[in-house]
């Protein structure tokens, strides 16, 4: 059971959009800002979005992410098959004193 | 180019002790906090542990605390995961992860291609 609480999958049609939420408490995404990682089959796990909705340098600007309160969620745009992979939320926790991640979402490009 | 290295991985019986280590390259190793992020096989991201950028500040999971032990050697741009009493649910791919030097232990955004870590008889 992952601290940081995310849908086991979601899918959707190529050039069409998706959201991936990420919910968690007061604790971790309600006091600290969330990251997201992108895993491709068999490849470590990449920074994707940081500080709630920053994209690092050579990230696509079809990816986005915002946060409300304790919860963040993950936008795809015009989805292509090479965005099927499992993507992760993280976030600082208080309680535990570390870094929480979400159980992770797998996206087919159907 | 930021690397990250990953060896000592390997096969252990339950009880043993592993060390991992990280061969950081292509950065100022001695200015960032560095960290251990585990995946077992076919599941999700497991934070382990946090080495502050000189050594002086290190913080575990509770899965691990007392049993696995993170250091770093700044003059060899290395850092280590020393593991104890390992059990069969340590098994998973141990990353070494590099942190983004800012107000906060997170986001990671760099990582290793990862060690794997087998805990059986």
């Amino acid at each position: 059971q992952s601290v940081l609480t995310q849908p086991p999958s979601v899918s959707g049609a190529p050039r069409q959009r998706v959201t991936i939420s990420c919910s968690g408490s007061s604790s971790n995404i309600g006091s600290y800002a969330v990251n997201w990682y992108q895993q491709l089959p068999g490849k470590a796990p990449k920074l994707l979005i940081y500080y709630d909705d920053l994209l690092p340098s050579g990230v696509s600007d079809r990816f986005s992410g915002s946060k409300s309160g304790t919860s963040a969620s993950l936008a795809i745009s015009g989805l292509q098959s090479d965005d099927e992979a499992y993507y992760y939320c993280a976030a600082r926790d208080d309680s535990l004193n570390g870094v929480v991640f979400g159980g992770g979402t797998k996206l087919t490009v159907l | 180019e930021v690397q990250l290295v990953e060896s000592g991985g390997g096969l252990v019986q339950p009880g043993g002790s592993l060390r991992l280590s990280c061969a950081a390259s292509g950065f100022i190793f001695s200015t960032y906090g560095m960290h251990w992020v585990r995946q077992a096989p076919g599941k999700g991201l497991q934070w382990v542990s946090r080495i502050s950028s000189d050594g002086n500040n290190t913080t575990y999971a509770d899965s691990v605390k007392g049993r696995f032990t993170i250091s770093r050697d700044n003059a060899k741009n290395t850092v280590y995961l020393q593991m104890y009493t390992l059990r069969a649910e340590d098994t998973a791919v141990y990353y070494c992860v590099r942190e983004v030097r800012g107000v906060s232990i997170t986001p990671f955004d760099s990582w290793g291609q990862g060690s794997l870590v087998t805990v059986s008889s």
